[in-house]
């Protein structure tokens, strides 16, 4: 099975900071990762397909990047609204899909 | 402005059963590939079913095979997930959500979720 590692698994940060989060996979997916963003007690939000493309409306703070076994999601500077979950998903294997575990990011 | 509504969730005892729907507007419902993810208390996300625009073909992730089936009715714009079966594994937020593939970069996403509806397996 195709396996997801995210890390960090919680991360904190301050308004203004440069945020990386990574997604590594257990086999080469070539750029077929999505990213989502989850709010507590709210739906996912989809922020990025195709490892780099953002979805429509999504702020240009963040971006991605990566191909094969090891993606990013970049936030350039953190508003107070980033403060969320964020998931990776390969689509590699569509429709037979895994997400990664999650990166929570908190208010230092 | 597209839109997705679950319905359905609830208490139900191990051994039961439960029936999710998941009202879509806004949209050609029929062109679109649908799903179900679903999320445990305190979990991650995890997908638990396909099914394509036209009703087939259907996956469904391992733990649910031979107990949950997925459907839609394209005249209705109502997509289901007919949970039988259920263990307390299976408590969880169900979400439905929409993936349309890109053909520019021959990938998918679930562009779109519901708000999600709480299953709880409990005695």
């Amino acid at each position: 099975d195709l396996q997801l590692t995210q890390s960090p698994s919680f991360l904190s940060a301050s308004i203004g900071d440069r945020l990386t989060i990574t997604c590594r996979t257990s086999h080469d997916i070539a750029n077929y990762l999505a990213w989502y963003q989850q709010k507590p007690g709210k739906a996912p939000k989809a922020l990025i397909y195709a490892a780099s493309t953002l979805q429509s409306g999504v702020p240009s703070r963040f971006s991605g990047s990566g191909s094969g076994t090891e993606f990013t999601l970049t936030i350039s500077s953190l508003q107070p609204e980033d403060f969320a979950t964020y998931y990776c998903q390969q689509v590699n294997s569509y429709p037979l899909l895994t997400f990664g575990g999650g990166t929570k990011v908190q208010i230092k | 402005e597209v839109q997705l509504v679950e319905s359905g969730g609830g208490l139900v005892q191990p051994g039961g059963s439960l029936r999710l729907s998941c009202a879509a507007s806004g949209f050609t419902f029929g062109a679109y590939t649908m799903n179900w993810v679903r999320q445990a208390p305190g979990k991650g996300l995890e997908w638990v079913s396909h099914i394509s625009g036209s009703g087939t073909p259907i996956y469904y992730t391992d733990s649910v095979k031979g107990r949950f089936t997925i459907s839609r009715d394209n005249v209705k714009n109502l997509l289901y997930l007919q949970m039988n079966s259920l263990r307390a594994e299976d408590t969880a937020v169900y979400y439905c959500a929409r993936a349309p593939y890109y053909y520019g970069s021959g990938s998918y996403s679930f562009d779109f979720w519901g708000q999600g509806t709480l299953v709880t397996v409990s005695s």
